[in-house]
């Protein structure tokens, strides 16, 4: 059973609709982070979560801690927001103390 | 600033043999850690160095080694290549050891396929 998992595993839209990602973990956490990765593989860090909401641009990243789930949502989507999102998180106590765990990735389509 | 490079960018091997990859961080970065990532995983730590020693590794077999030069450069060797090795192997780096993954810089990542 993996420690982080996201919904949905692809997804596509048409430009302009509104996108949301979810993201489900298992442990107790220090931190959640987004990360976006284009093709060719070259990632970049979105969000940094630890409670609350978050808004960058048409980004907008929410983080449940009691329901241990996140979201990320992107308003007005672009073809250029097609890319993989990646939710990873950063485990909090024990034997797994500072360890990453990540999710599968969502493989995001959006068509002009 | 040049940001991170990771040579080569594709490679192929066969069963058995051996793969030494090679990660230069961003200049004044002394921390340098390894993801494997492949369909069937996603995403994986292998391991992360500061100055010279491994602070921390992930669950892979110890087939998977690697090691970090004074000018923190670092490099990752996978010793008897087996096929589910075939992944996209990527390196970031930052400034300080442990790091939080939003302040590390990742590389465009080295493509192995075992054949």
């Amino acid at each position: 059973k993996n420690e982080v998992e996201q919904s949905p595993q692809n997804l596509t839209a048409q430009e302009g609709e509104f996108i949301t990602i979810n993201c489900s973990y298992s442990v107790g956490i220090s931190a959640l982070h987004w990360l976006q990765q284009h093709p060719g593989g070259g990632i970049v860090s979105l969000f940094m979560l630890s409670s609350g909401k978050k808004k960058h641009g048409r980004l907008i990243a929410t983080i449940n801690i009691q329901e241990k789930h996140s979201s990320l949502h992107i308003t007005a989507s672009h073809p250029r927001d097609s890319a993989v999102y990646i939710c990873a998180v950063r485990a909090q106590r024990g034997s797994t103390l500072g360890r990453l765990y990540f999710g599968r990735g969502t493989q995001l389509t959006v068509w002009p | 600033k040049a940001g991170v490079t990771q040579t080569p960018r594709y490679l192929i091997k066969t069963r058995g043999q051996q793969v030494t990859l090679s990660c230069s961080p961003i200049s004044g970065h002394r921390s340098v850690s390894w993801y494997q990532q492949t369909p069937g995983q996603g995403l994986q730590f292998l391991f992360e160095y500061f100055s010279e020693t491994q602070r921390n590794k992930g669950n892979f077999p110890g087939r998977f080694s690697g090691r970090q030069f004074s000018n923190s450069r670092s490099e990752m060797n996978v010793s008897t290549l087996e096929l589910g090795d075939s992944a996209l192997y990527l390196c970031a780096s930052s400034y300080l050891a442990g790091g939080p993954i939003n302040e590390q810089f990742f590389g465009p990542g080295t493509r192995l396929t075992v054949l």
